[in-house]
């Protein structure tokens, strides 16, 4: 069985500009959920989607968005993009609103 | 909030060490994950405990979820080179009595010397 899968796996932007990351579900998982995790920071929640409705979002600013497909596959979006957005973004899955979450390998995002 | 305190940060130790980790709660959790987590990877849960008193093992891999629903306990014995890693413990906040997003101890980052 496939994990979760993210794409890219790293990605360089300027400040200002827009970055978006997407994130494959695990077969069968219908909830995704996107965690941030930066140098020294931990894990921050951001996101989470249920069957294609935002569940939840964490204590980010308007211009972290994402959405989730009819295939439960979802996107992460993030506009005006700012130096402290250096992360690493980080994709789980659950099998509905369950608290085991399996994660994907994550999306390395510099901002220069 | 939900907050997890983790301890240690850090730790460096011998192969063949025993180690033990724990994470705290002012709240009462009523599941507690732990994952490992290796550089440029994402984490991996190892170990998901979901009863009070509950003793959990995989391999060399023993978790505890505590009494009082408020901590965990991560033991590692007879360490290994390749047990390296950060590991967290986790647990899942709550809206409206359903689970939600998983919140996350700072993590104790294990380094083991041959």
């Amino acid at each position: 069985e496939a994990g979760v899968t993210q794409s890219p796996t790293h990605l360089i932007k300027t400040r200002g500009q827009q970055a978006t990351l997407r994130c494959s579900p695990i077969s069968g998982h219908t909830s995704v959920y996107w965690y941030q995790q930066a140098l020294g920071l931990g894990l921050q929640f951001l996101l989470w989607y249920d069957e294609g409705e935002e569940r939840n979002r964490g204590n980010f600013p308007p211009r972290f968005s994402g959405r989730q497909f009819p295939n439960y596959s979802s996107e992460l979006n993030v506009n005006a993009l700012e130096l402290e957005d250096s992360a690493l973004y980080l994709c789980a899955s659950s099998p509905g609103q369950q608290e085991t979450q399996y994660f994907g390998p994550g999306t390395r995002l510099l901002v220069l | 909030g939900q907050q997890l305190n983790q301890s240690p940060q850090s730790m460096f130790i011998q192969e063949g060490e025993d180690v033990s980790m724990n994470c705290t709660s002012s709240s009462i959790f009523n599941t507690w994950l732990w994952y490992k987590q290796e550089p440029g990877e994402g984490p991996v849960l190892l170990i998901a405990l979901y009863k009070a008193g509950e003793l959990t093992s995989n391999g060399r891999l023993t978790a505890q979820f505590g009494i009082t629903r408020k901590d965990s306990f991560l033991n590692i014995s007879a360490s290994i080179p390749s047990d390296v890693g950060i590991y967290f413990c986790a647990g899942p906040q709550y809206y409206g009595g359903s689970q939600g997003n998983l919140i996350f101890g700072k993590g104790t980052k294990l380094s083991v010397k041959p």
